[in-house]
């Protein structure tokens, strides 16, 4: 079973700040926490994946609880290119990734 | 970047026959291999993990007789869907693990779409 809780839908306006958030609140220690997204018929892109510090690429930036047990993906300024299916991941000891429900961003103009 | 080549992209077979579908680590050596399925407005499905040598290992439920999963060498995996029906259609893709230490990369194809009519 997925280890990670997301809304199932999401909008943002273009030009704005898309920030998705994810609940992982039984993750253990030395596993890390992946994004990826899907957009329609196509394979899951990469986006960014952390452990316990914030992350930044070129793509987003990942914000990493403290504690550990949430985390929350920010696109600084979504396109409608970002629309898209994203999903919060925690890699499991069996080096697995298991995808739950996702979040549906909608960006709309 | 790290690239995962998948295909064919779509395939139609009748019911019945067998189809085979490749997925390649084209920049990188991929010990292991991931398998998923994803129908219509659903989440990715975890079929199968292989490692390069080694007899696949099958998530509960799936079929190991009626999808076959070959590693033959550490840049390829297939899946063959033996025997498909209509059933079976659905989107196929898979998922390469580049490791670099103790961090470890996943990188998907771009999916195979399985129609049987």
């Amino acid at each position: 079973d997925a280890k990670t809780t997301q809304p199932p839908s999401m909008d943002c306006a273009e030009g704005r700040a898309a920030n998705l958030p994810c609940n992982h609140s039984t993750i253990s220690g030395n596993e890390y926490v992946y994004w990826y997204r899907q957009i329609h018929s196509q394979g899951p892109q990469y986006i960014i994946h952390g452990l316990k510090n914030n992350e930044t690429n070129e793509m987003a930036s990942l914000i990493i609880t403290e504690d550990r047990k949430s985390s929350t993906l920010i696109l600084p300024h979504a396109t409608l290119r970002d629309t898209a299916v994203y999903y919060c991941i925690v890699r499991d000891a069996g080096n697995m990734l298991t995808f739950g429900g996702g979040t549906r961003l909608m960006v709309k103009p | 970047g790290a690239v995962v080549s998948q295909h064919p992209s779509w395939v139609i077979c009748k019911s019945g026959t067998s189809v085979k579908i490749e997925c390649r680590s084209l920049d990188f050596q991929a010990t292991t291999m991931f398998w998923y399925r994803q129908f219509p407005k659903q989440s990715l499905m975890l079929m199968a993990t292989s490692n390069e040598g080694s007899k696949a290992t099958y998530e509960q439920g799936v079929e190991k007789d009626k999808f076959l999963i070959n590693h033959a060498s550490l840049t390829l995996s297939t899946l063959t869907v033996t025997s498909a029906h209509p059933e079976d259609s659905s989107f196929y893709i898979c998922s390469a693990n580049n490791r670099q230490g103790a961090d470890y990369g996943y990188t998907f194809g771009s999916g195979t779409r399985l129609t049987v009519v």
